[in-house]
């Protein structure tokens, strides 16, 4: 069964870019979609975007400006770029995947990013 | 975007109870709907999608409900390991969003 595992680093500075990776161990990207959500310390879920295994991405208007996400299929990884970080942008971040659009069956187990000066 | 409104934001039961919670859709999402348990400092866990069906390994005491607009799901008799936070999501369409959260808390 697909199991998700996440890192990156942890504290930024504002303006730097958010660099995460989730990888997938069980299985492969085949016929799969991809996603990152973001959860601030203490508040709700937010979904920030997903890639299909073939590569189609679709993300929240509220960052797709700053947000890249992509896939790596020879290393089964899935990458986050999130730019130009604020203090905003603290939270746990997640990795998640299903069998199709907007299907969050597996989530991986969260990353905490801080942005602080 | 469509905006996702769980109902109620906290509640209080004893281990036995049977628990509600309510999401309401702000436009139609057919069955796209899916709902999560999240306990503290862990990643939310799926428990139910496409309205009703439950996840496998999911115990038969969770079940949802509810088509278009208004969903809810059932705890049919809580136990300690359920008290967490629960949160509903519709994947009609993009972006995807959530609703704001229920706490399950022991009374």
């Amino acid at each position: 069964q697909v199991q998700l595992q996440q890192w990156g680093a942890g504290l930024l500075k504002p303006s730097e870019t958010l660099s995460l990776t989730c990888a997938v161990y069980g299985g492969s990207f085949s016929g799969y979609y991809w996603s990152w959500i973001r959860q601030p310390p203490g508040k709700g879920l937010e979904w920030i975007g997903e890639v299909s295994h073939s590569g189609g991405t679709n993300y929240n208007p509220s960052l797709k400006s700053r947000v890249t996400i992509s896939l790596d299929t020879s290393k089964n990884q899935l990458s986050l770029r999130l730019s130009s970080v604020t203090a905003a942008d603290t939270a746990v971040f997640y990795c998640a995947t299903g069998p199709y659009g907007g299907y969050l069956q597996r989530w991986g187990q969260g990353a905490l990013v801080t942005v602080s000066s | 975007d469509i905006q996702m409104t769980q109902s109620p934001s906290s509640l209080s039961a004893s281990v036995g109870d049977r628990v509600t919670i309510t999401c309401r859709a702000s436009q139609g999402i057919s069955n796209y709907l899916a709902w999560f348990q999240q306990k503290p400092g862990k990643a939310p866990k799926s428990l139910i999608y496409g309205a009703s069906s439950l996840q496998n390994g999911v115990p038969s005491k969770f079940s949802g409900s509810g088509s278009g607009t208004d969903f809810t799901l059932t705890i049919s008799s809580l136990q300690p390991e359920d008290f967490a936070t629960y949160y509903c999501q519709q994947y009609n369409s993009y972006p995807l969003t959530f609703g704001g959260g229920t706490k399950v808390e022991i009374k």
